[in-house]
């Protein structure tokens, strides 16, 4: 079974500065998928970037971009220029890309502060 | 862009009866799942469904769990006889495909809280 772990419980950035969010896997697939899905204080379940196993090249949605090592089992999360709307809770996420109608696997989340 | 949407944002519950969660996914996806999520802890799958069979179930989906898509576009999520423990957020999400490449669609979810 596939397991994704978040380390960071709580981190907090200043507004404009930059901050990574860590997170680890566990996998025997070769072939799968990763995403990091932002909750705000609604407990809205937003996906912020997704990355495919197979590419090498890391995936980018403007402010936000991932480091993807998948020697390492490593995607973590960079979000430059913070602003005070990227306060909260963060999920690291797996999909197997082999089984149809796969499940989601979370982790713990990250709660990120945003301080003006 | 079309949402999935869940009814009701909120629901109390007396220990020992039966809610039903109810979720609207969008129109054209063909997977449908539902997470939960204890105060304070991760995001857990429970159950996903397609083609009007169950297709994967977590351990925390007993007997106590059911769902259903009784007429084409409501997925319904059915707890019978609630526990304490049962109090946590509920999401419905779907998606187009099945393989890992869509992205899931989540609602806004659902608070249970059982007293």
């Amino acid at each position: 079974a596939q397991t994704v772990t978040q380390s960071q419980p709580e981190m907090s950035v200043q507004e404009a500065e930059t901050v990574t969010l860590s997170c680890t896997y566990d996998t025997s697939e070769s072939d799968y998928y990763l995403f990091w899905y932002k909750q705000p204080p609604s407990r809205q379940m937003i996906l912020v970037i997704r990355q495919e196993a197979y590419k090498q090249q890391n995936a980018t949605e403007n402010r936000f971009s991932v480091n993807f090592q998948k020697a390492a089992k490593s995607f973590s999360l960079k979000i430059s220029d913070s602003q005070l709307g990227d306060a909260a809770m963060y999920f690291c996420a797996y999909r197997s890309a082999y089984t149809s109608g796969s499940r989601l696997t979370f982790g713990e989340g990250t709660q990120l502060t945003v301080n003006p | 862009e079309p949402e999935v949407t869940q009814t009701p944002s909120h629901q109390v519950t007396q220990m020992g009866q039966e809610v039903i969660l109810r979720c609207v996914p969008i129109s054209n996806h063909l997977y449908f799942y539902w997470y939960r999520q204890i105060l304070g802890q991760k995001v857990e799958f429970l159950v996903s469904f397609y083609n009007n069979e169950i297709s994967e179930k977590s351990e925390i989906f007993d007997d106590q769990f059911s769902v259903e898509r009784p007429d084409g576009s409501n997925f319904t999520l059915k707890i019978r006889s609630t526990k304490l423990e049962d109090s946590a957020m509920y999401f419905c999400a779907s998606g187009t495909g099945g393989l890992g490449h869509s992205p899931l669609h989540f609602g806004n979810g659902t608070r249970l809280t059982v007293t």
